[in-house]
């Protein structure tokens, strides 16, 4: 099992760019969710789906559009990147809920 | 809403003991303890469930008041390689759904 991959590992974009992050994963989880970390702010939850389908919003949902086609994948889309949204952006996937809870290697983003 | 932690570091020499505690102001299912290595993804430790049950590392322990919301994660005997930010994730019902969201870690440094 690869486990939860992402793609891109890195990412510089201009103020106003839209790009989508991916996520995958290959353990038939049925949540996932995107976090995204900053210095001293630690890991905080921007959108997490439980099945395909059905999403819904975290902590920090403002600036960033999702949705699940598959249980394999959940893509997270910046439509007008801003230079708030610079962060390292994890995936993380989990059977169920009340279950471990595997991350991804994250992507870093650089909006300039 | 994030969970609390604290101490936001702790410096500990090899062999010490440190606990790092965690509160929230849900009614909790579960606590998650992750760590995270610099540049590294955040791993899964152990996870505490409501009615008592844990799954997790075998030297390191934890403890989850469901009453008070609360959990600590108990490091006795310390490593060099238990250095690393510890995060803990509080899982709770919102909109329906069961919601992981974390705090913003404790910087653990072990020293020879």
């Amino acid at each position: 099992n690869a486990g939860v991959t992402q793609t891109p590992k890195f990412q510089v974009l201009k103020t106003g760019q839209s790009m989508t992050l991916q996520c995958a994963q290959d353990m038939n989880h049925e949540y996932m969710s995107w976090y995204r970390q900053d210095p001293g702010m630690g890991l905080r939850l921007i959108h997490y789906s439980v099945g395909a389908g059905i999403t819904d919003q975290g902590e920090v949902p403002n600036g960033y559009n999702v949705s699940r086609s598959t249980t394999e994948d959940f893509p997270l889309r910046l439509l007008s990147a801003a230079p708030s949204q610079t962060s390292v952006y994890f995936c993380a996937s989990r059977r169920t809920g009340l279950e471990t809870q595997y991350f991804g290697p994250g992507t870093r983003l650089l909006v300039l | 809403q994030q969970p609390v932690q604290s101490p936001q570091a702790v410096i500990l020499r090899e062999g010490e003991d440190a606990v790092i505690n965690c509160s929230s102001s849900k009614a909790l299912y579960s606590v998650h303890w992750y760590r995270q290595k610099h540049g590294e993804a955040p791993v899964f430790l152990m996870i505490l469930l409501k009615g008592g049950e844990q799954k997790g590392h075998e030297k390191i322990s934890a403890s989850f008041n469901e009453k008070k919301q609360q959990s600590s994660l108990y490091l006795t005997a310390s490593q060099l390689s238990y250095s690393g930010t510890y995060f803990c994730g509080t899982e709770y019902f919102a909109t329906g759904f069961q919601k992981l969201v974390f705090g913003t870690g404790t910087r653990l440094l072990v020293s020879p």
